[in-house]
């Protein structure tokens, strides 16, 4: 079984709908991460959350709002989707940075492919 | 805030042939360094990281990458590539300053292998 699972996988919404897309994992981490992927763009941070009750804005927040449900669970919700928001959405975890402060590796999801009309 | 650049956007490569993929980053801290690889479809998995210590990373399926302090690069290199290295490969940086694990993405570049 996948350690970090998105659902859905694809989505199509028309501008104006909410939708939320989920993300669970089972590797224990306390970070989770949201970015989205454009075209030509690479990857750029949405919301990323250190444990259940400290969320932080990424680059890209406006639009966009997340929740930390669980440790293992983090949804990430488009209140009113717009056709720029067509992307690809991806999750990941690590565990909180080493001693020194030395980073830890991301581990993604699979995506969600979400096409606004 | 950090940048990372990748030039290239696609590399077309014969099989078996050696192949560079730029990356360059601006920073003057000190920074944590990423090569994460996408397979069609797939999401991102880490391919190589430098952190501390020996200044050439080695992957387990042939890829290595020198960070270079002074030209603030950390170019990914493959003697001798196949099929199965088509994929996207994103250069991603991280620091203390900004939060160890908030990694900054290149935009990525398209290596694909031609048989």
């Amino acid at each position: 079984d996948a350690d970090v699972t998105q659902t859905p996988r694809n989505r199509i919404t028309k501008t104006g709908k909410r939708i939320m897309l989920e993300c669970s994992q089972t590797k224990g981490h306390d970070r989770m991460y949201w970015y989205r992927q454009d075209p030509g763009l690479g990857l750029r941070l949405i919301y990323y959350s250190f444990d259940v009750k400290d969320i932080n804005k990424g680059e890209i927040s406006d639009g966009y709002s997340v929740s930390r449900q669980a440790q293992a669970k983090f949804s990430l919700s488009l209140e009113s989707a717009i056709p720029n928001q067509t992307a690809l959405y991806f999750c990941a975890t690590s565990d909180s940075p080493g001693q020194g402060g030395v980073a830890q590796t991301q581990y993604f999801g699979p995506g969600t492919r979400l096409l606004v009309l | 805030a950090q940048s990372v650049t990748q030039l290239d956007s696609q590399v077309p490569v014969f099989e078996e042939a050696p192949v560079e993929l730029r990356c360059n980053y601006s920073s003057s801290v000190s920074v944590y360094l990423f090569w994460y690889v996408q397979y069609p479809n797939q999401g991102l998995q880490l391919l190589l990281k430098y952190l501390s210590g020996s200044t050439l990373v080695e992957s387990i399926n042939g890829f290595e990458a020198e960070f270079n302090k002074s030209q603030t690069s950390f170019h990914l290199r493959k003697p001798s590539v196949h099929i199965s290295d088509t994929a996207e490969y994103f250069c991603a940086v991280s620091d203390l300053q900004t939060g160890a694990n908030n990694l900054f993405f290149g935009t990525g570049t398209r290596l694909t292998v031609i048989p």
